[in-house]
């Protein structure tokens, strides 16, 4: 089956903009996370969805936001970009919330870049 | 608050020799613990994890890794390595109990194998 998709898979924007990333789960995968992957910080726990509501968030600004349709597809949304929002965001499904024995599904991730 | 350690950025192996990539954790209950691997311009892909059982686990490519409950560590092992299995690995940890849900990643090992 069709493993987990994510649009745009590049993405250059202007700071002070905002950015919505998108993500569409295995299917009957319910469980949504999302992370930020930089050289610096390694991959980041930004938040996780579970049956369209938010289960778990990461210690991120609030200018870091995400939702989750009946359909189990995801969207992230970062408003009033900074250059240090530059990063590969990777989304990841799972059978199972977090805390469960489910492993996780990354995407092929979007490639941020903020000038 | 759970953790995850790799304590080495970097491991290089010549093609053929054994590789183990280290990993130790830090959880509250009983551990989920997860192997993923990373391609270059790649998400993360899974190999292996342990849930219960068995210490030792057999996952995808060969690779297999060892459960050690009294050294808190969950090392990634392959008896012969290949050029190919030249990647960025990560450990994680996810729990059901202590209060954290949220998987936790270790910052990643690359490793190299020369020819």
């Amino acid at each position: 089956k069709a493993g987990v998709t994510q649009t745009p898979r590049y993405l250059i924007k202007t700071r002070g903009q905002q950015v919505t990333l998108s993500c569409s789960p295995i299917s009957g995968h319910r469980s949504v996370s999302w992370y930020q992957q930089t050289p610096g910080q390694g991959l980041q726990f930004l938040f996780e969805y579970f049956s369209e509501t938010q289960r778990n968030k990461g210690n991120f600004p609030g200018r870091f936001s995400g939702r989750q349709f009946s359909n189990s597809r995801s969207e992230m949304n970062v408003s009033t970009l900074e250059l240090g929002d530059s990063a590969l965001y990777l989304c990841a499904s799972s059978l199972g919330a977090g805390g469960s024995s489910y492993e996780q599904y990354f995407g092929p991730g979007t490639r941020l870049t903020v000038t | 608050a759970q953790s995850v350690a790799q304590p080495e950025d970097q491991v290089n192996v010549a093609e053929g020799n054994p590789l183990t990539v280290k990993c130790t954790y830090s959880v509250s209950g009983n551990p989920y613990l997860f192997w993923y691997v990373q391609y270059p311009n790649r998400g993360l892909q899974f190999l292996l994890k342990y849930i219960t059982g068995d210490n030792l686990v057999k996952g995808s490519y060969g690779f297999e890794a060892e459960f050690n409950k009294s050294q808190t560590s969950f090392h990634l092992k392959k008896p012969s390595a290949l050029v190919s299995d030249s990647a960025l690995y990560f450990c994680a940890v996810s729990s059901a109990s202590g209060g954290s849900y949220i998987p936790t990643f270790g910052r990643g090992t690359s490793l190299i194998v020369h020819p």
